[in-house]
């Protein structure tokens, strides 16, 4: 069975203040690992897609990175408007499934 | 492009009641899903289809059905609402590459 877990469940951050979010997975044939942003009352919104380990992209303040077994979320100098819940899933060869994370809170404090 | 669109936004619903909630993408996506996000819970797989006339159960697929006529819609339906399925809705559809976009969501209240 797939599974994500995500950490921390929450993290509050000073602006400026650089972090990392994680997510761990287990899945058979990873075909791809997403990271979304959502913001309250909103749906997802599509970040980055990550496909083999060592694979890194960037937007913005955002990159994320892939290995074998996690997946990390690093934001640079973070600002208010990077406050939202940032949810990570993945997608196994052969099925048309994504498998989510619970997700991660960040608050970005001015 | 609209992208993901999803009706109605909010609604309340008595125990029995039957309701259907309608997504409509126009980018031409075969794929298209139906997930259930509830606190502590994580967004879970309802129904999906990959193509017109196409569709198969997620990982909470019980008290839904689902049909896909057209490329572009994919409804779901609830024959006889439960408070269990007070939630929030959302349908996502993909393309070519494995990228799933999501829509605004249903919100849903089961009294």
């Amino acid at each position: 069975e797939d599974q994500v877990t995500q950490s921390p469940e929450a993290l509050r951050l000073q602006e400026g203040e650089s972090s990392s979010l994680n997510c761990s997975y287990t899945v058979s044939g990873l075909r791809g690992l997403f990271w979304y942003r959502q913001d309250p009352g909103k749906g997802p919104e599509f970040l980055f897609t990550l496909y083999s380990a060592g694979e890194e992209k960037e937007k913005e303040r955002l990159k994320a990175t892939l290995t074998k077994k996690e997946s990390f979320l690093h934001i640079t100098a973070p600002k208010p408007e990077d406050s939202a819940t940032y949810l990570c899933a993945v997608y196994r060869a052969g099925s048309y499934q994504l498998t989510f994370g619970k997700g991660t809170k960040l608050s970005v404090i001015p | 492009n609209a992208g993901v669109t999803q009706t109605p936004k909010f609604q309340v619903l008595k125990t029995g009641q039957s309701m259907t909630l309608q997504c409509a993408q126009d980018m031409n996506h075969e794929y298209m899903s139906w997930y259930r996000q509830d606190p502590g819970m994580g967004l879970r797989l309802i129904h999906y289809s990959v193509g017109a006339g196409i569709t198969d159960q997620g990982e909470v697929p019980n008290g839904y059905n689902v049909s896909r006529s057209t490329t572009e819609d994919f409804p779901l339906r609830l024959l006889s609402a439960a408070p269990s399925q007070t939630s929030v809705y959302f349908c996502a559809s993909q393309g070519q590459s494995s990228t799933q976009y999501f829509g605004p969501g249903t919100r849903l209240l089961v009294l």
